[in-house]
């Protein structure tokens, strides 16, 4: 069974450290994998992967692939008490009709001033 | 431009009642999907419409759950009758093709008594 797997599923810091979150999958036919913010509501799309070893950033967050071992890191530089959230982590495969997302269950962020 | 919307934020019905979900996806995204998430689970995919296609339904829970695209713009999703299992967060996601990232609503969160 395709399965993706966070961690850690909490987290502590205090503002200005940085933080590395995990994901790991098992996933038939991958095809690209997501990182999204949850802050309330909404969870907010950051990044999609697909190649391995190309790093994509955003300010200071940054990703990375590797479809050899089979996961990505997210990484925060710097954090600020803003970057309190849930991030998801997500797996697109080539199955079914192609638009199935396989979510992690989150890695819970608490930034502490 | 204005992001997915989804209507009501949150639902509370007895079981046994009925209960639509409603879903705005972006204008322009041919691509809608509904998930869900229950207490303490990861989220899990339910269906994905192309239009007013639906492509895949391999994660509707069973026949007591109802989606429909009428036009192929928004999208409704009926729980009749609700059961206890049902209550959880029901996400709507939109893309503009279905490889693109998604873009996520704020939820519904229905409980059922």
């Amino acid at each position: 069974e395709d399965k993706v797997v966070q961690s850690p599923l909490s987290l502590v810091v205090h503002e200005g450290d940085t933080v590395t979150l995990n994901c790991s999958y098992e996933v038939t036919n991958f095809r690209s994998l997501l990182w999204y913010k949850q802050e309330k509501k909404a969870p907010t799309f950051l990044f999609m992967l697909t190649s391995s070893g190309i790093e994509k950033k955003s300010g200071r967050l940054s990703s990375i692939l590797d479809k050899k071992e089979l996961f990505s890191i997210l990484n925060i530089t710097a954090t600020q008490t803003g970057d309190s959230a849930i991030y998801l982590c997500a797996v697109g495969n080539y199955g079914g009709s192609q638009g199935n997302l396989i979510f992690g269950k989150g890695t819970k962020l608490s930034v502490k001033p | 431009e204005a992001g997915v919307t989804q209507f009501p934020s949150h639902s509370v019905i007895e079981k046994g009642q009925t209960v639509t979900l409603r879903c705005d996806p972006i204008s322009g995204h041919d691509n809608l999907y509904w998930y869900r998430r229950v207490m303490g689970k990861e989220i899990k995919f339910l269906l994905h419409f192309v239009k007013e296609s639906k492509q895949d339904e391999s994660g509707m829970p069973n026949n007591r759950f109802l989606a429909e695209r009428t036009g192929g713009t928004y999208s409704t999703l009926k729980v009749q009758p609700a059961e206890l299992e049902d209550s959880g967060v029901y996400f709507c996601a939109s893309s503009q093709d279905r490889l693109n990232e998604q873009y996520f609503g704020p939820g519904t969160r229905l409980t059922v008594t």
